[in-house]
């Protein structure tokens, strides 16, 4: 199936742990988005990739870090997980990067990961 | 900077009636404008989005939306609800580089 697909589906961890989200599209597009959901359901953008090469960083702390080894995928790595990092976090990508205030190229996003911080 | 408002938190409606979800948006220049579902426990959806062409945008399952400048809205609307439309929907207005999402709102359709 022509998709995002990110995986785990649910991740519950301890504080102080490092983990890692995983996210692949085969949708052949050119930007990757992680957006974090919080509890009242707002969702932010954390960060975007274009053709591997990062084009937004949204004020997310140091501990997050996205890795993107080819277009097709972009990882997201979290060290020393804290309680306020609990939330749902969708991976998305689109053909094109949002380009100043036009914006043509819809995003597809994967179904999410619920992580819990414990 | 571009904002969005979606005037209601949760919408109830019976199934078979008439659905107007509301958004407004602020933006310096004319905004691209999209609405995305999301069912329970699975990602995002794009609806419709408004890109500066006609003003009434058709979307997907039967919802549209009417950009509005002089009121700066652009309300989801769908003429008959069904149980299966039971979601969070999301206005989002594109800003330089991103896109801004409102806070949603929840729809529940009874029968």
């Amino acid at each position: 199936d022509t998709a995002v697909s990110q995986t785990p589906k649910y991740l519950v961890t301890q504080m102080g742990n490092d983990k890692s989200i995983k996210c692949e599209q085969n949708l052949g597009h050119d930007t990757m988005y992680w957006y974090k959901q919080d509890s009242k359901k707002f969702l932010k953008i954390m960060f975007s990739y274009n053709n591997k090469e990062l084009i937004i960083n949204e004020t997310v702390p140091n501990r997050f870090s996205p890795k993107s080894p080819d277009k097709a995928h972009l990882n997201l790595h979290i060290n020393s997980l804290e309680l306020g990092d609990s939330a749902v976090y969708f991976c998305a990508s689109s053909q094109t990067p949002v380009q100043g205030n036009s914006y043509n190229s819809p995003l597809h996003f994967g179904n999410g990961t619920r992580l819990t911080v414990t | 900077a571009q904002s969005v408002t979606q005037l209601d938190s949760h919408v109830s409606v019976s199934e078979g009636t008439p659905v107007l979800l509301r958004c407004n948006y602020s933006s310096s220049y004319s905004p691209s404008l999209f609405w995305y579902v999301q069912h329970p426990n699975k990602g995002l959806q794009l609806l419709l989005k408004y890109t500066s062409a006609a003003t009434l945008v058709k979307g997907i399952n039967g919802f549209e939306a009417e950009f509005k400048k002089s009121e700066t809205s652009f309300h989801l609307t769908k003429p008959s609800a069904h149980m299966s439309d039971a979601a969070e929907y999301f206005c989002v207005v594109s800003d330089p580089g991103k896109l801004i999402f409102g806070q949603g709102t929840t729809l529940q359709v009874k029968p």
